[in-house]
């Protein structure tokens, strides 16, 4: 099955600071890659999403690269501010099954 | 639009006792999953319903899980004898897809199981 690795497990950034969390996964066949953030006691909500046959894809201050190739992701948040504080997650799709990353949290600090 | 509805939002059991969760997923949505979240991971899939069908349960244990999706809308995940090792948070997410291309996952709230 797809195998899933994300980094860093924590970050910690000043305000108005960009932040970059990257992803590597292991099965070439995967071909949808979202980006979820999780707050406390909350489900974790889809805030950007990237399909194979595109190399980039921006929404606002956000931000997702994808190397096929390299078989990596990368999520960008561009001027933080204390309510990007959450916890992070990569995931892609293989066979029609999500698999996750471990999560990163990012704390914003003011 | 609403969003997927999760019942209850916590539940606190002793080990052997047995533990049901519901979810309604988003109006129109063919797909609906349930995951596990252990704490400090990411969501791990338990099974898939389109509509009312099993589509992939491949992780699910099932000597003590069972979930159903009858009339394909609501579902219900049930566990039976809880172990100390099914505490998590138990997420139900729901997607438009209905085969071929790739659409979005939406998770409701969750479900905390702590099992003493």
């Amino acid at each position: 099955g797809e195998n899933v690795e994300q980094h860093p497990s924590t970050l910690s950034v000043q305000e108005g600071d960009s932040a970059v969390i990257k992803c590597t996964y292991s099965d070439s066949a995967s071909n949808y890659f979202p980006w979820y953030k999780q707050e406390l006691g909350k489900g974790p909500q889809l805030i950007i999403d990237i399909r194979s046959n595109v190399g980039e894809k921006k929404d606002q201050r956000i931000a997702v690269t994808l190397n096929k190739t390299a078989k990596h992701f990368s999520l960008h948040i561009t001027e933080t501010q204390p309510e990007d504080s959450a916890v992070y997650f990569c995931a892609a799709l293989n066979d029609y099954k999500l698999s996750f990353g471990a999560g990163t949290t990012v704390t914003v600090r003011a | 639009e609403a969003g997927v509805a999760q019942s209850p939002r916590y539940k606190i059991i002793e080990k052997r006792q047995s533990v049901a969760f519901w979810c309604n997923p988003i109006s129109g949505h063919a797909t609906l999953y349930w995951y596990q979240q252990i704490l400090g991971q990411g969501p791990k899939l338990l099974i898939q319903f389109q509509n009312n069908g099993v589509v992939d349960d491949s992780q699910l244990p099932k000597d003590r899980f069972s979930a159903e999706r009858l009339k394909g809308v609501d579902s219900t995940l049930k566990i039976q004898p809880a172990k100390l090792e099914d505490s998590a948070v138990y997420l139900c997410a729901s997607s438009p897809w209905t085969g071929g291309t790739v659409s979005e996952q939406y998770f409701g709230p969750g479900t905390r199981l702590t099992v003493t």
